[in-house]
């Protein structure tokens, strides 16, 4: 069971906007950590999407944005394309168990 | 440019340990800042965060697997080596390693090296 919860998956149409929520708790994400999220493509390593909550490293489309409030963070796509279709993971550090964690993983479908 | 690739045996019979290699290149572990993680997924699972080692030499390990993991490094052939003893048919995955950084994100990935473990 992963520390941080996100919903096993998503979906939309083509165009369309869709969010991935990640929960935590207040020895990770509540406690001021930064939130960072991962595309992974099938059968590939994952990519970084958004650092730091909302910063999008280069090359990576302002089709997606990151936000953080609390004990939560969210991954937002706009105008959903059908190779968005992957899994996104969020990560950030937990104090209680002095490492890096990751959430369980979203599978976007793209309709 | 930053690249970073894993290797090791493909297949280990249980109980054995597993020494699995990280060769990157485009930045150096000796310097004050660069910090390198190695990581875990099953198939068709979620990432774990195995162990980190960072330019001075810092090491930190998964609290749930600390007492069978090992990381270090040899700054001159650009390499950080993770060791796993015992290994188990639950340690069947494809292994990786990335670069970290100051918030704790990991900006390049290598391909990842899939370990079976199987009698």
């Amino acid at each position: 069971q992963s520390v941080l919860t996100q919903p096993p998956s998503v979906s939309g149409a083509p165009g369309q906007r869709v969010t991935i929520a990640c929960t935590g708790t207040s020895s990770n994400i509540g406690a001021n950590y930064d939130v960072n999220w991962y595309q992974q493509l099938p059968g590939t390593a994952p990519k970084l999407l958004i650092y730091s909550n909302s910063n999008r490293p280069s090359g990576v489309p302002d089709r997606f944005s990151g936000s953080k409030s609390g004990t939560s963070a969210s991954l937002a796509i706009t105008g959903l394309q059908a190779d968005d279709e992957a899994d996104y993971y969020c990560q950030s550090y937990d104090s209680s168990l002095s490492g890096v964690i990751f959430g369980g993983g979203t599978k976007l479908t793209v309709l | 440019q930053v690249t970073l690739k894993e290797s090791g045996p493909a297949l280990v019979k249980p109980t054995q340990t597993l020494t699995l290699t990280c060769t990157f290149s485009g930045f150096s572990l000796s310097t004050s800042g660069m910090r390198v993680s190695w990581f875990r997924q099953p198939p068709g699972k979620a990432l774990e965060w195995l162990a980190r080692i960072d330019w001075d030499d810092d090491k930190f390990y998964s609290i749930s697997l600390k007492t069978r993991l090992t990381i270090s490094k040899d700054t001159s052939k650009n390499q950080v080596v993770l060791t796993i003893t015992n290994m188990d048919p639950v340690d069947t995955a494809t292994y990786y390693c990335a670069r970290m950084g100051l918030y704790y994100q990991h900006d390049s990935w290598g391909q990842g090296t899939l370990v079976t473990v199987s009698s």
